[in-house]
């Protein structure tokens, strides 16, 4: 079944504490991207990426890092979260963006992240 | 206002009513998308719509696309109990160079069908 797998689901943190979060899609998507939604604020972009070993900062990049050292694959860190990283993540995957622009986004089921 | 605004915030019908929902953006597309989520669950793409096509079907939605008044409507007819969610609007931007690819999402309309 095609998707793209966020892990973990649910994740309880304390302020400083750094943590991974795995995004994984079988696809064979070029483009993965990072998203977190907040109450009033709707979808915010953090990183995406346009293939293997090419990433760009999305409208919030601050405080979060990425990587894509294999196409299916794009992990979510936080080197040292804050409360103000609270928040539902998800990762996105689509088709080349170079040769389809904007094609269709399919997402995970999301990472609901609480730092205290 | 950000790109990709909807309209009405909220929306609150009978099943077997009509829903309407609203989005309006700002800045020269390439196409726009609307999008269902569930909630707390990840987006689920429902149709796209290129900026050079006006009206768009699928099944039980239709969209349209007014590109000189910068918005766009998703009607949802004979709605049921099970089209309760949110759903959001995403402008694909056309203009080039690092916003190459990249999607814009509104904050959605809450949509909830009484059955």
């Amino acid at each position: 079944e095609a998707q793209v797998t966020q892990n973990p689901r649910y994740l309880i943190t304390v302020t400083g504490k750094k943590l991974t979060v795995t995004c994984s899609q079988n696809m064979n998507h070029e483009y993965m991207s990072w998203y977190r939604q907040d109450p009033g604020l709707g979808l915010r972009q953090i990183y995406y990426s346009m293939n293997v070993e090419v990433t760009d900062k999305g409208d919030v990049p601050e405080g979060y890092k990425v990587s894509r050292k294999e196409k299916r694959n794009f992990p979510l860190i936080l080197e040292s979260p804050s409360p103000n990283q609270t928040s539902l993540y998800f990762c996105a995957s689509s088709r080349g963006q170079w040769a389809k622009p904007n094609s269709p986004l399919h997402f995970g089921n999301g990472t609901r992240l609480t730092v205290t | 206002s950000q790109q990709g605004e909807e309209d009405p915030q909220a929306l609150s019908i009978q099943e077997g009513e009509n829903a309407t929902m609203n989005c309006s953006y700002k800045t020269s597309i390439n196409n726009l998308q609307w999008y269902r989520q569930n909630s707390g669950r990840g987006l689920v793409h429902l149709i796209l719509i290129r900026s050079n096509e006006r009206e768009k079907h699928s099944g039980r939605l239709r969209v349209t696309l007014d590109t000189s008044k910068k918005s766009s409507s998703l009607l949802i007819t004979a709605s049921r109990a099970a089209d309760t969610a949110s759903y959001f609007c995403a402008t694909g931007d056309n203009a080039g160079g690092t916003s190459y690819g990249k999607l814009t999402f509104g904050q959605g309309t809450i949509l909830t069908v009484h059955p």
